[in-house]
């Protein structure tokens, strides 16, 4: 089946660690994104990519960063910088690079920094 | 300021009521777009439409509708007939074409239905 995987779901690191959410799609798209969504929020975009090795910062990109070294995958590691780091993380994918098309979701990881 | 609001934070119906769901958006923007998303509990949100701003056609697919308003800046999702399935929050959200298309969302209404 294709879709988008995401792991792990449920992440506990304690303050002051970095740590790496895995994305993975098998739907051949080009897009891929990250978004963050709190409670009582709208989702809210952390990075996104049109291409390989090539990403863009969204509105809440302090504290993150992300690669695109291959299709399939774009890794979002959420580092000590990030002041509030606990939250529900989702990586999307499109067809192509621009957010009219439909965004495909995974299921999310839900990251606690104790 | 673009902005989209989803006053509604929360609504529990019984099941086989109609729901809507309402959208208002702020946006200079003489073209744009309007999307509805559904997230269930499991997490993934899933596309339901997208309405451009040319196209002001009520939409309809099976038990969902939507009414489009340009008048009064609106994009309200109704359910007829509702069910338990339909249990999720639902996103509202509308594209920034003046950010490289990034989508400006909604804080999303929580839907419960009830057997």
């Amino acid at each position: 089946d294709g879709g988008i995987t995401q792991s792990p779901k449920y992440l506990f690191r304690k303050e002051g660690q970095n740590v790496t959410l895995s994305c993975e799609q098998n739907l051949n798209h080009d897009a891929m994104y990250w978004y963050r969504q709190d409670p009582g929020q709208g989702l809210r975009l952390i990075y996104y990519s049109q291409i390989v090795n090539d990403f863009q910062k969204g509105d809440i990109a302090e504290g993150y960063s992300v690669s695109r070294e291959k299709k399939e995958s774009f890794p979002l590691t959420v580092t000590s910088a990030q002041k509030n780091p606990t939250a529900f993380y989702l990586c999307a994918s499109s067809i192509e690079g621009l957010f009219l098309n439909e965004q495909f979701f995974g299921p999310g990881t839900r990251l606690t920094v104790l | 300021a673009q902005k989209v609001t989803q006053a509604q934070t929360e609504i529990s119906v019984v099941e086989k009521e109609d729901v809507t769901l309402d959208c208002v958006y702020e946006t200079r923007d003489t073209t744009y777009y309007l999307f509805w998303y559904k997230q269930p509990p499991s997490g993934e949100l899933v596309f339901l439409i997208r309405r451009n701003s040319f196209d002001e056609q009520n939409e309809i697919s099976g038990r969902y509708s939507w009414n489009f308003q340009k008048s009064t800046s609106s994009f309200n999702f109704t359910i007829t007939a509702s069910q338990v399935v339909d249990s999720a929050v639902y996103f509202c959200a509308l594209i920034r074409m003046d950010s490289n298309y990034q989508l400006i969302w909604g804080a999303g209404t929580k839907l419960i239905i009830k057997p």
